[in-house]
This record gives structure tokens, C-alpha cells and sequence, in this order.
């Protein structure tokens, strides 16, 4: 069955660094997101992505974060420079339709610590 | 704030039908319902989406009020492997994917 896939696992930084999510989506499928989930906390939106746009996104999505599909198969999340309520894990999607009438896939999780 | 209300937890026995209830009175024309669901602390997983019509597929079946002010998720065998955190979430058809996670339904099946 195909699945997305993320790297990396886990990731630990210093306040303050910049840090790369990567996400290899579903092959066929057209939308990507990224959502988080702080330890404890409830799945949060975070962006969506489309036709290399930004198709919505959420307050928490502010200039630290970036989004970018540099090659034919990469998704990735930029954190410019991270601070200590970065700390989460950080959930890719992808899916063949966008709107409401296709199912998100998600990734296992990156799970970043920021210290 | 997530527009369903869930219980936030029951037990199922194994082998038993488990029966998980959502609210959502204020949905409107244009959004589904959908049910992800979340194992420990693995990446959220779709279970069924629907309009207004009952839905079933290999995993569950999904049963709307006819006012679609309400549904339930069904799984119909629960097994141990399908303890997990449940989430009824409205999402409408212009949503690009922003799906509003809220606490859940924590299920723990029991042998």
C-alpha cells in the first residue's frame, strides 16, 4: 500500500537554528499539508499546498515557516529559526483531491525537540 | 474550537461492535463528516468520510442522522488493534484539506 514517508524520525536542535522536515508524498497525489501536534495537545492544521502554491494556511503558519516542493517528489517545512514551542510532532499529508472529498494520508511523524 | 462533540472515552470488548457517537448541530449544507483515527502516537488515520448518506467501507460503517445533525462511527469486530484515539471531524468541500482535530474519543478494547 502506498504511504508517505518523513524524514527524520527525530530531530533535536538549539533554539534558534533552522530546521528542515522532509516529506515524500503519496506518488499520484496533487495536494500536500503539513500539520503538528504538540506533546499532549490536539492535531493542528498548519498548512496546505497546491500547484506549488500555498493554498491555506493557519495562524500558527507565520514567516518562520516555509513550505517548498523543490523536485518532483519532496514536500519539505522550513522552520527559519526554531524556539522551544516549536517542540511537536510534525505530521505530513498528502492527497489526490483537495476540499472535502478525498481522505488525507498522513506520515508517521518527524518529531522535532527544540532545546 | 472543533465543531463536534465526542464522549472523551469508552471501552469496547473484543470481539463487540463499538459504537462511537458524534454531535455536530451546527453543520452546514456544504460540509461531510469524517472519522481519522490515532494509534499511540502515529500519524492520524482515515477511517470513512459521508454526506448525508450512511457509508460503510472495510474498516467501518458510518450511520447520519437524517438531519445530519449527528452520526456514529461502527466498528463492527473491534479488535486490540483498534484501540486508539477516534475523531469526528466536519470539513467542507472548499476546506483544501484543513481539517479541525479535536480531543477525540479515547476507545481502549478489552480482551
Amino acid at each position: 500500500e502506498p504511504e508517505v514517508t518523513q524524514t527524520p524520525s527525530h530531530q533535536v536542535t538549539q533554539m534558534g537554528q533552522e530546521v528542515i522536515l522532509r516529506c515524500v508524498p503519496i506518488s499520484n497525489h496533487l495536494y500536500f499539508y503539513w500539520y503538528r501536534q504538540i506533546l499532549g495537545q490536539k492535531v493542528e492544521f498548519l498548512v496546505s499546498f497546491y500547484n506549488n502554491e500555498i493554498s491555506e494556511k493557519s495562524e500558527i503558519f507565520d514567516d518562520q515557516f516555509s513550505v517548498e516542493r523543490p523536485d518532483g517528489s519532496n514536500f519539505t517545512l522550513k522552520i527559519r529559526s526554531t524556539k522551544l514551542e516549536d517542540s511537536a510532532m510534525y505530521f505530513c499529508a498528502s492527497s489526490a483531491w483537495g476540499g472535502a472529498t478525498g481522505e488525507l494520508f498522513f506520515g508517521e511523524g518527524s518529531r522535532l525537540t527544540v532545546l | 474550537d472543533a465543531k463536534t462533540t465526542q464522549p472523551p472515552s469508552m471501552d469496547c470488548a473484543e470481539g463487540r461492535a463499538a459504537n462511537l457517537p458524534c454531535n455536530h448541530s451546527t453543520i452546514s449544507g456544504n460540509e461531510y463528516v469524517y472519522w481519522y483515527r490515532q494509534i499511540h502516537s502515529q500519524g492520524p488515520q482515515y477511517i470513512i468520510h459521508g454526506l448525508k448518506n450512511n457509508e460503510t467501507n472495510e474498516m467501518a460503517s458510518l450511520i447520519i442522522t437524517e438531519d445530519r445533525k449527528s452520526s456514529t462511527l461502527i466498528l463492527p469486530h473491534a479488535t486490540l488493534r483498534d484501540t486508539a484515539v477516534y475523531y469526528c471531524i466536519v470539513s467542507a468541500t472548499d476546506s483544501w484539506g484543513k481539517l479541525q482535530f479535536g480531543a477525540g474519543t479515547q476507545v481502549v478494547v478489552t480482551p
